[in-house]
């Protein structure tokens, strides 16, 4: 079956840190760009982040750069975004998207929620 | 980077067919034909409908069609459904390197 299952959301406090994990199945993970998006509660999509399934190059969003990076594990199959220097309005729901040759986002999971909250 | 223009809400009636802007810059939809569309329903993720401005994923049905002028992309979903209701976004690829999404539409099906 192919899918994206993100995990590692969780409740943090103000500068703090959090590891999110994608885990990739059903499709040959290692050939595959990815990409990182999130939505806060009640609020539109944000892109955030693009790795190049080489590893390099990366790109992302002013918003997260210098705090977010991506990484990946293609022995496990596994994306990942380590989320540094956290605030209050990173709190979202997190989706990893694999992309679709066209730069577009066609296949997604269905998202981690992390809270940064006091 | 700030998002692409989209209005906030669209409404339809069955069978009608509605349309939702997409408004960017040279910097964006301006320079490329990589303008994609998402549909997501409430509490699901988002999904691909349309990729290039005009092309279909595979599965996807053909009452929905996208187009692209200067910088404005639209999508046009025809023979409305009530199954169509839902929040649509818009995204482009960058000269930054970076991908944009729209600030998202809500369909409602009358």
């Amino acid at each position: 079956q192919v899918q994206l299952v993100e995990s590692g959301g969780g409740v943090v406090q103000p500068g703090g840190s959090l590891r999110l994990s994608c885990a990739a199945s059903g499709f040959t993970f290692t050939i595959r760009n990815m990409h990182w998006v999130r939505q806060a509660p009640g609020k539109g999509l944000e892109w955030l982040a693009f790795m190049h399934h080489d590893g390099s190059p990366r790109y992302y969003a002013d918003s997260v750069r210098g705090r977010f990076t991506t990484s990946r594990d293609d022995s496990k199959n596994i994306l990942f975004l380590q989320l540094n220097s956290l605030r209050v309005e990173d709190t979202a729901v997190y989706f990893c998207a694999t992309d679709g040759l066209h730069w577009d986002l066609d296949l997604w999971g269905r998202g981690t929620l992390v809270t940064v909250s006091s | 980077q700030s998002a692409l223009t989209q209005p906030a809400s669209v409404s339809g009636s069955p069978g009608q067919s509605i349309t939702i802007s997409c408004t960017g810059t040279s910097s964006d939809i301006g320079n490329y034909n990589y303008v994609s569309w998402y549909q997501q329903h409430p509490g699901k993720a988002p999904k691909l409908i349309i990729y290039e401005v005009n092309k279909w994923p595979s599965g996807i049905s053909d009452r929905f069609s996208g187009s692209k002028s200067g910088n404005t992309a639209s999508l046009t979903i025809s023979g409305l459904q009530a199954e169509d209701e839902a929040h649509y976004y818009c995204n482009s690829y960058t000269t930054s390197s970076t991908w944009m999404f729209g600030g998202g539409t809500k369909l409602t099906v009358l």
